[in-house]
């Protein structure tokens, strides 16, 4: 089975800090993925990688940097967290870059909520 | 025009009861797609994938419709564990790769 394990479930952090969430996977796939999720506005790509040192943007990366040093692990931060940043935040992981592999799907962590006050 | 559609819900039904989720994509190069299930402040997990022919998974039922360009999940016998948000999920090609793309959601309440 894919594990995804990202590395807080819950976290308070004040407006203004840097926030880092890290996210790790144990199954070699080549692609990562950082979302957040808001009540009525569905999972909302930020940043998602396809490679070690390798990142794109994804809708919505605004006052978010990323960061793939590893594989396995894939690091979202806050640059200068705020209120509006308050979220789920959700990593995912998922098999292979080309055509080949677009019947892979994704798989998440547990997700960790963030609140910034 | 959203990419993948879904029907927001809830939709209420009573335990045993059979009930059906379309989900509708509007970009012709969608070629994989997936059902998802999400509970309550949970993380989405996986639970089927959608083949051309259809396919089934003990009580749920996937179907594939590329001329109408939907796809469609049929649960059947609810069960009251089945509550939770149901998300349908394309995978879209373009040169080069391809990318996700999720739906918002269809709520299920199952009740006794």
């Amino acid at each position: 089975d894919v594990k995804v394990t990202q590395s807080s479930r819950y976290l308070v952090k004040r407006t203004g800090e840097k926030v880092f969430l890290e996210c790790v996977q144990d199954m070699d796939h080549e692609n990562m993925f950082w979302y957040r999720q808001d009540p009525g506005l569905g999972l909302r790509l930020i940043y998602f990688s396809y490679d070690v040192k390798m990142k794109e943007k994804g809708d919505i990366p605004e006052g978010y940097s990323v960061s793939r040093e590893k594989k396995e692990r894939f690091s979202l931060i806050l640059e200068s967290a705020s209120t509006n940043q308050t979220s789920m935040y959700l990593c995912a992981s998922s098999l292979g870059t080309d055509n080949l592999y677009s019947n892979q799907p994704q798989h998440f962590g547990d997700g960790t909520r963030l609140s910034i006050l | 025009r959203k990419e993948v559609e879904q029907d927001p819900g809830p939709f209420n039904v009573p335990e045993g009861a059979t009930v059906a989720f379309n989900c509708t994509y509007s970009n012709s190069a969608s070629q994989s797609f997936f059902w998802y299930r999400q509970d309550c402040r949970k993380e989405p997990k996986l639970l089927m994938s959608v083949y051309s022919s259809g396919n089934e998974d003990g009580r749920f039922t996937a179907q594939l419709n590329r001329a109408s360009q939907y796809i469609s999940l049929l649960i059947r016998d609810s069960k009251l564990s089945d509550s939770a948000t149901y998300l349908c999920v394309v995978n879209i090609y373009y040169t080069g790769g391809f990318k996700t793309i999720f739906g918002a959601g269809t709520r299920l309440f199952v009740k006794a």
